[in-house]
């Protein structure tokens, strides 16, 4: 069964130095999106992507965070300079499209994130 | 208020229980409601979809739609210890924005 790949699994860094994500999705998904989940907490998107363009990054601190998805396919979720609030799993999630009312996300295993 | 709301649990029932896990929303326009399993340190995993008013069943799982409630919940018959995880309810307003909106989920402990 297709899934959606993401690296690294985990990642350990100190404050004020940089991360990056990478999230391949499903092939043939058309929608991308990062959501970050605070332990214990729920999912807050940060960036939606429709082929390669961003559809929504109203949640997206853009101060510090920047995604990409150049050729549309996969992506990269970065973080510059990292701050101890950062600390979190970052999931990235694809859909195929069609209708809202049952198209459905699927997750890849997230990057827990640590930042010292 | 928070556009989703669940109880955060832990939500604790025998085994061979009914679990009722329940949801409100705050978005009159939401359209389409999900059930995500989430095992401890793993991502989510779809149970369950529903946009009609009514109960929609799929084996052990019942999800019930109220929207002039605004209410959605998730119903499991024969509650087994497999099932104890975080389930997150979670929300779509299709305004051409078709992110979903998730609860901050609810903890089941199923005892044996």
């Amino acid at each position: 069964e297709a899934e959606v790949a993401q690296s690294p699994r985990y990642k350990i860094t100190e404050k004020s130095q940089a991360v990056a994500f990478w999230c391949d999705p499903i092939s043939g998904h058309a929608t991308l999106y990062w959501y970050r989940q605070i332990l214990g907490q729920g999912l807050e998107l940060l960036v939606q992507f429709q082929d390669e363009s961003v559809v929504d990054d109203s949640q997206l601190p853009k101060d510090r965070f920047s995604a990409e998805r150049l050729k549309g396919v996969d992506s990269t979720l970065k973080i510059q300079p990292a701050e101890l609030g950062d600390s979190a799993m970052y999931l990235c999630a694809s859909s195929a499209g069609g209708p809202a009312t049952n198209e459905k996300l699927f997750f890849g295993s997230g990057t827990q994130l640590s930042v010292l | 208020q928070k556009e989703v709301e669940q109880n955060s649990g832990p939500l604790s029932v025998p085994e061979g229980a009914i679990a009722s896990l329940n949801c409100t929303y705050s978005d009159r326009g939401s359209q389409s409601f999900f059930w995500y399993r989430q095992y401890s340190g793993k991502s989510p995993e779809l149970i369950m979809f529903i946009y009609s008013n009514g109960d929609k069943e799929d084996g052990r799982f019942t999800a019930q739609l109220n929207k002039a409630s605004q209410y959605v919940s998730l119903l499991i018959r024969d509650s087994q210890p497999s099932d104890s995880a975080t389930y997150l309810c979670a929300v779509r307003v299709d305004t051409g924005r078709r992110a979903l909106t998730f609860g901050s989920g609810t903890r089941l402990q199923v005892q044996p």
